[in-house]
């Protein structure tokens, strides 16, 4: 068990849907990262956030947004789903931010199917 | 540049024999972080090693061994007596030292442990 939790571990909607993945970092972590990882397909990073604000971004679709809430947890909307957004997606906490790096810790990520 | 490089897509070996994945790096900095992690079938990605640029000394866990060097840009994985347990997807990951936020994740090698 990383300390990682993502809710929801399954989800299944339609297209032109919205939906929202949630992420609980480990105790004490300030940095949540998102990745994107679809079939056969490597790690895709989305975006990361440290204590509350971004900190860099990757191939993250407009249709997408994130934020990270004072709690920290972290939350990744998906708007206007396309077929070809059905993937895992991961969140990830580190210590790294603000000159400390750590090494990542994965939630057991969100299975999106969009049909 | 940052980059990582697994030129190994998949790899299958029969069990108890060694395997070993590779893993290339480009890097500028000086000091960086090098990970591995292994994602088995159920899809959860486990950190495996962290491993800084200024600690050359190879490191052994159980049966995972890895040997880091510099002159070659490398930091390769071996794993000894292979198991059935063992087939899964190894990422190897770089994080340099000037921009902690960043972790930049090679393409994954598959791994296949036949009994």
């Amino acid at each position: 068990d990383s300390g990682v939790t993502q809710t929801p571990k399954h989800l299944i909607t339609a297209t032109g849907q919205r939906v929202t993945l949630r992420c609980s970092p480990r105790s004490g972590d300030l940095s949540v990262y998102w990745y994107q990882q679809s079939l056969d397909q490597g790690l895709q990073f989305l975006i990361q956030y440290y204590n509350g604000e971004e900190r860099a971004k990757g191939n993250i679709l407009e249709r997408f947004s994130a934020q990270q809430f004072p709690d920290l947890h972290s939350e990744l909307n998906l708007s206007s789903l396309e077929l070809g957004d059905s993937a895992l997606y991961f969140c990830a906490s580190s210590q790294a931010g603000a000159g400390v790096t750590g090494e990542l810790f994965f939630g057991e990520g969100s299975r999106l199917t969009v049909l | 540049a940052q980059k990582v490089t697994q030129a190994q897509t998949e790899i299958s070996v029969v069990e108890k024999e060694d395997v070993t994945l590779d893993c290339v790096y480009e890097t500028r900095d000086t000091t960086y972080y090098l990970f591995w992690y292994k994602q088995p079938p159920s899809g959860e990605l486990v950190f495996l090693i962290r491993r800084n640029s200024f600690d050359e000394q190879n490191e052994i866990s159980g049966r995972y061994s890895w040997n880091f060097q510099k002159s070659t840009s490398s930091f390769n994985f071996t794993i000894t007596a292979s198991q059935v347990v063992d087939s899964a997807v190894y990422f190897c990951a770089l994080n340099p030292a000037d921009n902690f936020n960043k972790f930049y994740f090679g393409s994954g090698t598959k791994l296949n442990v036949k009994p």
